[in-house]
């Protein structure tokens, strides 16, 4: 079946450091790929996404690109800041799981300190 | 553009009594429809989708049901809560079969 492995957490970082988050996935077909952020008490943001390999998504100066020969999609960020604090999923979707719903790893925390 | 709904924001019950969390969506015909639960510090729990009026996907048997009475609204229902149903739950919809997922802002549910 299709699974979907994320680094643990918690990722505690300084403002303006580096940013990756591993992501990993096993898929049958050729799976979208995509990245939600969760802010503490809400729900999911679609934050990120990609349907085809080499494609790379981005958004709010977050990266991912889907890489189909090491099966990963990994996020990354040049410059963090406090309000990047939040909790990161990576998903897939299938077409061929035949109930049309996401994939998503365990999450990572990220906290940024000022 | 399309808008997610979901209430209550927030309920506190206790044991044995019922349930009914509501989401509509905005925006959108023939949504895919899901609910997800998230157990604190946990990830993602997908336990029911829909892709029409009237059917109904059940992912993880339980203590939970789900109907689709209308066209953008899904309704989660529980006759007799338990503690173990504690968690946050959302509410999403997609319109392709492959595509992404967009979602409420959850509800809070506390089981006493």
């Amino acid at each position: 079946g299709n699974s979907v492995t994320q680094m643990e957490g918690p990722v505690t970082l300084s403002e303006e450091a580096f940013l990756t988050i591993n992501c990993t996935y096993t898929a049958t077909g050729y799976p979208s790929l995509f990245w939600y952020v969760q802010y503490p008490g809400e729900g999911l943001q679609l934050l990120l996404k990609a349907t085809k390999a080499d494609d790379k998504g981005s958004n709010k100066g977050f990266e991912a690109t889907y890489r189909k020969e090491t099966t990963s999609f990994h996020l990354e960020k040049g410059s963090v800041q406090v309000s990047d604090s939040a909790v990161y999923f990576c998903a897939l979707s299938a077409a061929d799981t035949g109930r049309r719903a996401l994939t998503f790893g365990s999450g990572t925390r990220l906290q940024v300190q000022p | 553009s399309q808008t997610i709904h979901q209430w209550p924001a927030t309920l506190v019950q206790p044991v044995g009594s019922p349930l009914s969390l509501e989401c509509t969506v905005e925006g959108t015909s023939n949504p895919n429809l899901y609910w997800y639960r998230q157990a604190a510090g946990r990830g993602l729990q997908l336990l029911f989708y829909s892709v029409g009026i009237g059917q109904i996907s059940s992912e993880v048997p339980q203590n939970l049901s789900a109907s689709r009475p209308q066209d953008r609204q899904f309704i989660l229902s529980s006759k007799k809560l338990l503690l173990s149903d504690s968690g946050f739950y959302l509410c999403a919809w997609s319109v392709s079969e492959a595509g992404a997922q967009y979602f409420g802002p959850g509800t809070r549910l506390l089981v006493l």
